[in-house]
């Protein structure tokens, strides 16, 4: 199957910083990108989505960034906040294959 | 418009008993998939259902099993229940399901074997 993975399990930031969460997928065919944020006790979040033929999308203080060169997927959270703390997953889905596949998860953690 | 929502919540069995989890799309959505979420093995895909057929399967045994209604509600169903089967089983629904669809995921339905 796809392999979609994760830099770091674990990141900590100051509240009021900005955060970087990455993601490395491995098929080069990939054409569509979604990060979720999972909390405690929930089901994943839709976060903000991007398609192949672009390379940065913007939201509401987060920022996608897809780099296809290196099959890399970062998420920018600005002024990051407590209820910003939560696992953060990438998925990727595939035109050819038509189902997704997710990353382990980065934990982000805001101290206060 | 009402989420995506899953019944139980919660669920605790012993081994070899079996399971049915149900899943409520959003209204309008025909693509449900079902996904298992481990800590050790995060989110795997089952499968995916569209206009009641499945469309779309992942890895799993043959235990793991689902079906879709005319109405887009979804089931699935573990039979023969093993204690590694516990886990957040999450569904999730899109439009129709195309590579490009978003998917709304649900609670999740916690499941414990003893």
């Amino acid at each position: 199957g796809e392999s979609v993975g994760l830099h770091l399990p674990t990141l900590s930031v100051q509240e009021g910083d900005n955060s970087i969460i990455n993601c490395a997928y491995s098929n080069s065919a990939s054409d569509y990108f979604i990060w979720y944020k999972q909390e405690s006790g929930k089901g994943p979040q839709f976060i903000i989505d991007i398609r192949s033929n672009m390379d940065k999308r913007q939201g509401q203080r987060v920022t996608v960034l897809l780099n296809k060169t290196v099959k890399h997927l970062s998420l920018q959270i600005a002024a990051t906040q407590p209820g910003d703390s939560a696992v953060y997953f990438c998925a990727e889905n595939t035109y050819n294959f038509n189902k997704f596949y997710f990353g382990s998860g980065t934990k982000l953690n805001v101290k206060p | 418009k009402a989420g995506v929502t899953q019944t139980p919540r919660y669920l605790i069995k012993t081994r070899g008993q079996q399971v049915t989890l149900s899943c409520s799309p959003i209204s309008g959505h025909r693509s449900v998939s079902w996904y298992q979420q481990t800590p050790g093995q995060g989110l795997q895909f089952l499968f995916e259902y569209f206009s009641e057929t499945q469309r779309n399967k992942g890895n799993f045994p043959g235990r793991f099993s689902g079906r879709q209604f005319s109405n887009s509600r979804s089931e699935m169903n573990v039979s023969t229940l093993e204690l590694g089967d516990s886990a957040l089983y999450l569904c999730a629904s899109s439009l129709v399901g195309g590579n490009t669809d978003t998917q709304y995921f649900g609670p999740g339905t916690r499941l414990t074997v003893l």
